[in-house]
């Protein structure tokens, strides 16, 4: 069965910056698992952040970012604002199945 | 708009069946894929189901296979999932999102039903 890890938890300070991670049991994670990467805050459904490693949506804030990073999916926050706390989770596509990971719990203090 | 509609939820006792529909609108709803993902009180989102355009390919996850089923009704512009042999382990709010893989991913979600599996 695969498995995606995440980070289940990073605290970061107002106006920081930080580095989420997305890792596969199967190995590097690269572009051809088209990382996903959404945003939950309580009580509200996923919103979807990053397509295809880095690709924006039209209402995604420029402080996020995607890329692939030491055989990983990464999410950058830039200049973090408070409301950016939130679960943040990856979505890996291995050809039909997808696969979500555990998710973040970004603490913003 | 695209706007995601999710309808069925209940409780249910173990063993039990259930239908959630997904009611699509504000988008071609026959030329995308369409996802099923789940959310147990409390705990993450888990990918459950997978339909491509017409029909035709489907997967789902382990933890159900055998026991659920993804459909759709092009024709009625709606997305489904019978969900059979229900376990106290089903019970989560039941999205559908729209699935544009690598073109856009899951961009679209509806707000979810709940499905709660107790005698």
């Amino acid at each position: 069965q695969t498995v995606v890890t995440q980070e289940p938890s990073l605290t970061v300070s107002p106006g920081g910056t930080v580095t989420l991670t997305c890792a596969s049991s199967t190995g590097a994670v690269t572009s051809a698992y088209h990382p996903t990467w959404f945003q939950q805050k309580p009580g509200q459904a996923p919103r979807a952040l990053i397509y295809s490693t880095n690709n924006k949506y039209s209402w995604t804030p420029a402080r996020f970012s995607g890329s692939l990073l030491g055989g990983k999916a990464a999410l950058t926050l830039s200049g973090v604002q408070p409301e950016d706390e939130a679960d943040y989770y990856c979505l890996l596509y291995y050809g039909l199945p997808r696969v979500i990971g555990g998710g973040t719990k970004l603490i913003v203090l | 708009e695209v706007q995601l509609v999710e309808s069925g939820g209940g409780l249910v006792q173990p063993g039990g069946s259930l239908r959630l529909s997904c009611a699509a609108s504000g988008f071609i709803f026959s030329d995308y894929y369409l996802s099923w993902v789940r959310q147990a009180p409390g705990k993450g989102l888990e990918w459950v189901a997978v339909m491509n355009q017409d029909g035709t390919q489907r997967d789902h996850v382990d933890s159900v296979k055998g026991r659920f089923t993804i459909s759709r009704d092009n024709a009625k512009n709606s997305l489904y999932l019978q969900m059979n042999s229900l376990r106290a382990e089903d019970t989560a709010v039941y999205y559908c999102a729209r699935d544009q893989g690598l073109a856009g991913g899951l961009d679209s979600w509806g707000q979810g039903t709940l499905v709660t599996v107790s005698p």
